[in-house]
């Protein structure tokens, strides 16, 4: 089976840099997915890693590193819009587990 | 595109009721999905399809749930009877076969009383 752990709750101001960390365990691993979902909505895609390393989108970037069964997702310039859920997951073939999410809540 | 579809955005029922879910993927995504969410459980995949066919169910609680795919643009999700316990949002994805980015629809909240 799989078991994902995120912080449950991270709160910070306008502008600053958070940090979600990820540890997974699973059997059968191609990559770790962050998702983002708003209060009410449904869970949008952010960014995926298959591979060792730092992936940017704007002011998103997410990590991952196989070895240590870890990975993270970076906010950066936070903004209001971006209070929020987010999860990790791993995905075994074409199938995500899902994290129980982090519920970012940014401060003016 | 539309995105994907989903119907009712709302249900209400009451327990032992039939409830019937519905979705419609986008267009050209070989790969269906079915998720609920709850407060305890958090977001669980109950099944997905590919091409129509079912490839994975070990996610479905009980034979009190059941779903289809009878065709590339149409998949139900149905519970009978319903019990207050199945009370979550249900939502349906789809992708486009990497499995990595899936596009989830509005889902469905349902509430059995």
């Amino acid at each position: 089976g799989q078991s994902l752990e995120q912080p449950s709750e991270v709160t910070a101001v306008e502008g600053a840099i958070v940090q979600i960390n990820c540890t997974y365990q699973t059997s059968g691993f191609y990559g770790l997915s962050w998702y983002q979902q708003h209060d009410g909505g449904a869970p949008t895609f952010l960014s995926y890693n298959a591979l060792d390393g730092l992936e940017e989108t704007g002011r998103f970037s997410s990590f991952l590193s196989r070895s240590d069964s870890y990975g993270y997702l970076l906010l950066q310039e936070l903004q209001m819009k971006d209070s929020a859920s987010y999860f990790c997951a791993v995905s075994n073939d074409y199938k995500l587990s899902f994290g129980a999410g982090t519920t970012v809540t940014v401060r003016a | 595109d539309a995105g994907v579809i989903q119907s009712p955005r709302h249900e209400v029922t009451e327990m032992g009721q039939e409830v019937t879910l519905r979705c419609k993927p986008i267009s050209g995504h070989d790969y269906l999905f079915w998720y609920r969410q709850t407060m305890m459980r958090g977001l669980e995949l109950l099944i997905y399809f590919n091409n129509n066919v079912p490839i994975d169910d070990s996610g479905m609680p009980e034979d009190r749930f059941s779903a289809k795919m009878p065709n590339a643009s149409f998949s139900t999700l149905k519970i009978q009877p319903s019990e207050p316990r199945d009370s979550a949002v249900y939502f349906c994805a789809s992708s486009s076969g990497t499995g990595a980015e899936q596009y989830f629809g509005p889902g469905t909240r349902l509430t059995v009383t």
